[in-house]
């Protein structure tokens, strides 16, 4: 079946930092990949996504790229805000059916 | 209002309670899920509805029951539970033909005693 697995965290980082965390999956077929963002006290939401191979979604500054050979689609951010705080899930959509990572807890300190 | 709307957004309750947790989708979609969130745990899918018609139950125990009236209506009914039980329960909602982007509500927080 469909998995993805990534980045264990928590991650700490000073403002103004790089973030990368890492997200790799195993499906068969051709998924969606998604990430998805949760801040405190809230639900998911669609940070951004790629429908196919080498697409790079983006949104506030975050960056993921579906790379195909490597089954990756690590999300990065050139500097990151005491804002971006929350938790980070990575997800696929493969035949109808969706997957999704076990999260990883960003925090960003001042 | 707009997006996925949950109620109550916080409920505690006895075990030998009977509660309702009701989820709203203003957004057209036709396929609706629970999911279930509890701390340093995975997401957990519990129901998936398309098309008002329930395809996924994951091994959830009977005493959580889905009820789908209509496309923009999901209701989980909650009898005898037990305080491992407790977590943040997510609906969320989709549109089955276009890249499956879900839309989530905020959650409802739920307590047992």
């Amino acid at each position: 079946g469909n998995s993805v697995t990534q980045m264990e965290g928590p991650v700490t980082l000073s403002e103004e930092a790089f973030l990368t965390i890492n997200c790799t999956y195993t499906a068969t077929g051709y998924p969606s990949l998604f990430w998805y963002v949760q801040y405190p006290g809230e639900g998911l939401q669609l940070l951004l996504k790629a429908t196919k191979a080498d697409d790079k979604g983006s949104n506030k500054g975050f960056e993921a790229t579906y790379r195909k050979e490597t089954t990756s689609f690590h999300l990065e951010k050139g500097s990151v805000q005491v804002s971006d705080s929350a938790v980070y899930f990575c997800a696929l959509n493969g035949a109808g059916k969706s997957t999704f990572g076990d999260g990883t807890t960003l925090t960003v300190k001042p | 209002e707009t997006g996925v709307t949950q109620t109550p957004r916080h409920l505690v309750m006895g075990m030998t309670n009977k509660k309702s947790l009701k989820c709203e989708q203003h957004l057209g979609h036709n396929a609706m899920y629970w999911y279930k969130q509890s701390a340093k745990k995975p997401l957990e899918l519990m129901f998936v509805y398309n098309f008002k018609e329930q395809t996924e139950n994951n091994s959830v125990p009977s005493r959580f029951s889905p009820e789908c009236p209509n496309s923009s209506h999901l209701f989980l009914h909650l009898h005898t539970l037990q305080p491992e039980d407790s977590a943040l329960y997510l609906c969320a909602s989709s549109q089955v033909e276009s890249g499956e982007t879900q839309y989530f509500g905020p959650g409802t927080r739920l307590l047992v005693l």
